[in-house]
Formats: C-alpha cells, structure tokens, sequence
C-alpha cells in the first residue's frame, strides 16, 4: 500500500511547513532509505532527498528530510512561490521493490 | 549531460499490448538499477518495476505483476517495458529513472528522470 501523506500544506513565502510520510515496519521503519521527489506539472521529478535526510549535489538547503519510526518528515523552510508543486516520498520496501505516498500538494500562499 | 528519453506511448485499446522504451545517454547505463514509475491522471507516482544492471533481479508492483515485463539491453543503452493485456487504470504518464547509484545509499533512490511517455487505455 502507498505511503500517507496529507493530500495538501500551505504556507506564506518565507514560512516553513512539515510534510509526513507514514509507512509500516515492512519499508520506512525497516529500510532508512526514505527519498523525496518535487514534482512540477509537466516536468520530470526531482530528488530532494535521499537515505532519509542527505541532499543531493545542487539541492537547496532549504529542504531537509528526517525519520522517526515508521514515519518520515519533509521541511521546507523559506517558503518560495517556485516551491510550489507536488511532492512524494518514497521508500524501499524489501524484495527490489519501492512504493511511494500518495503525494502532497504545496500551495505557497 | 545524463539523459533518460521514453518513447512509445500512445492510445491502445483495453486488453491489448505496448512496448515502451526509454532511451539513456551520458552516463554508463550498464553499472545501475533502472525503474519505471507512472502517474495516473489525478493520482500520485506509482513505482512499476525495476531491474538490476545485469536484469539478475527484476520486481514489479502487484498492480502490474504478471502482465508487464521489464528488460534491459545494455548494449544499446536501453530500457523496455512490455505491457500486456493493458486495463483502462493502466493509462498514465510513464516515466524511466535511473538509480542514484550501484551501492548503498545510492542504490535506494531515482537521481535522474525522464520526462515520460502517455499511455491512454481506451475502445
């Protein structure tokens, strides 16, 4: 089953908002590999984060990942309107498989 | 520059069959993982399946089991998934990505996506 995240956050420019990622014992609270994905209508996505809380090369550092038992936790602080796009988190889950969330809508304010 | 190109999307009747392919450049295709992941007008991403540098491990979600083939031709730098006896739910943007690397941590995550192929499932 997909992860869960809420369908929507807000927040005005220069605010920091929290998205969360539940999963089970069987892929985020076995496997601390969790990922996150910005993704804009029409483009590819885009890695934010990967093993839970490590940015990839050219990624603000406005965007920081962490993880807490079975769930993990997106931060996105300095709100900008260019943030504004779809974001899923994603986890191994055993077996060469991977599920992802549900995914969440930004809306900067 | 790395690059992941899909093609083969297009409108195809249900039950039938598709064959996508994602074409990859500028990095060594052949030492990394590679997925297919989609998303469903309205829906979220969807992984789909995956497949090792050498296709010795090949999985897929359950939605997909037994009617979608992944496979790999490294000598041509290609991805492929073979869809078969496709559902109207099947329709979406399908894209490849590659993964972050051949070790952990890197092995765990997607680095590069392509911009996707449509799939539309429809009579």
């Amino acid at each position: 089953s997909a992860l869960t995240q809420p369908a929507s956050v807000s927040g005005s420019p220069g605010q920091s908002i929290t998205i969360s990622c539940t999963g089970t014992s069987s892929d985020v609270g076995s496997y601390n590999v969790v990922s996150w994905y910005q993704h804009h209508p029409a483009k590819a996505p885009k890695p934010l984060i990967y093993d839970g809380s490590e940015r990839p090369s050219g990624v603000s550092n406005r965007f920081s990942g962490s993880k807490s038992g079975n769930t993990a936790s997106l931060t996105i602080s300095g709100l900008q309107a260019e943030d504004e796009a779809d974001y899923y988190c994603c986890s191994y889950a055993g077996s060469s498989t991977w599920v992802f969330g549900g995914g969440t809508k930004l809306t900067v304010l | 520059e790395v690059q992941l190109v899909e093609s083969g999307g297009g409108l195809v009747q249900p039950g039938r069959s598709l064959r996508l392919s994602c074409a990859a450049s500028g990095f060594t295709f052949d030492d990394y993982a590679m997925h297919w992941v989609r998303r469903a007008p309205g829906k979220g991403l969807e992984w789909v399946s995956s497949i090792s540098w050498n296709s010795g491990s090949i999985a897929y979600a359950d939605s997909v089991k037994g009617r979608f083939t992944i496979s790999r031709d490294n000598t041509k730098n290609s991805l492929y998934l073979q869809m078969n006896s496709l559902r109207a739910e099947d329709a979406a943007l399908y894209y490849c990505a590659k993964a972050g690397g051949s070790t952990a941590p890197y092995y765990y995550y997607m680095d590069v996506w392509g911009k996707g192929t449509t799939v539309t499932v429809s009579s």
